[in-house]
């Protein structure tokens, strides 16, 4: 069991460019989740699927953003037209389905537009 | 409704001491309420969590006590270490639905 991962950890980019995460879930977790975390706040939920249907979006996740889960293994989320506020940290998190099972976190990807 | 509000801000304790982290809610759809540590720099880390059937879990040095009628949990760290230093968060969710998260209470144990 390698745990969630995310893909790039760091990303810097200029105002107006898009750019795209990757997250890996736990392999037999067919839930993923997205989430956005500014500093000093906790993290903030975007949108989540499960296996490859999207089932729920935040009303933070403006169309700049989409999140996709193809094949219902790893995701990927992308920001079009970056601003100065979508700096942030990008968590992913995956789960089970069914009963009480926890979501676990992924490290994270920073992005710091400028 | 969606909130859940998390006190106090930070905290500073002593080595061997007890911090204990409150959170409060109001939507009564919410049936798991766990606990996670921050470390900076890392993703949160999955502590702890509680079910509303119950009203106190254990696990090693961290415990939980829910109190349903007053919509109130609390994260207790018992003999506390300078390793325990980091952001603890508190959430709710509906039946494992996305998590709303507190905003987080900045620990610092001292040696």
């Amino acid at each position: 069991d390698t745990g969630v991962s995310q893909d790039p950890r760091h990303k810097i980019t200029k105002r107006g460019q898009n750019v795209t995460f990757r997250c890996d879930p736990i392999s037999e977790h067919n839930r993923l989740y997205w989430y956005r975390q500014t500093l000093g706040q906790g993290p903030e939920f975007l949108t989540y699927f499960q296996n490859e249907a999207q089932l729920e979006k935040s009303r933070l996740l403006s169309d700049r953003f989409s999140a996709e889960r193809p094949k219902g293994s790893f995701s990927t989320l992308e920001i079009q037209r970056t601003e100065q506020g979508d700096s942030a940290m990008y968590l992913c998190a995956s789960s089970k389905t069914g009963g009480f099972y926890e979501q676990y976190f992924g490290p994270g990807t920073r992005l710091t537009v400028t | 409704q969606q909130q859940v509000k998390q006190s106090p801000q930070s905290l500073i304790v002593q080595k061997g001491g007890i911090p204990i982290i409150n959170c409060a809610y109001e939507n009564t759809a919410f049936d798991y309420f766990p606990w996670y540590q921050q470390f900076p720099g890392k993703g949160p880390a999955l502590l702890i969590a509680i079910r509303p059937d119950v009203s106190e879990k254990k696990e090693g040095r961290f415990t939980i006590s829910f109190n349903k009628s007053a919509k109130q949990f609390s994260l207790h760290i018992m003999d506390s270490q300078p390793g325990d230093s980091a952001t603890y968060f508190c959430a709710a969710s509906p039946h494992t639905d996305k998590l709303i998260f507190g905003t987080g209470t900045r620990l610092q144990v001292f040696p």
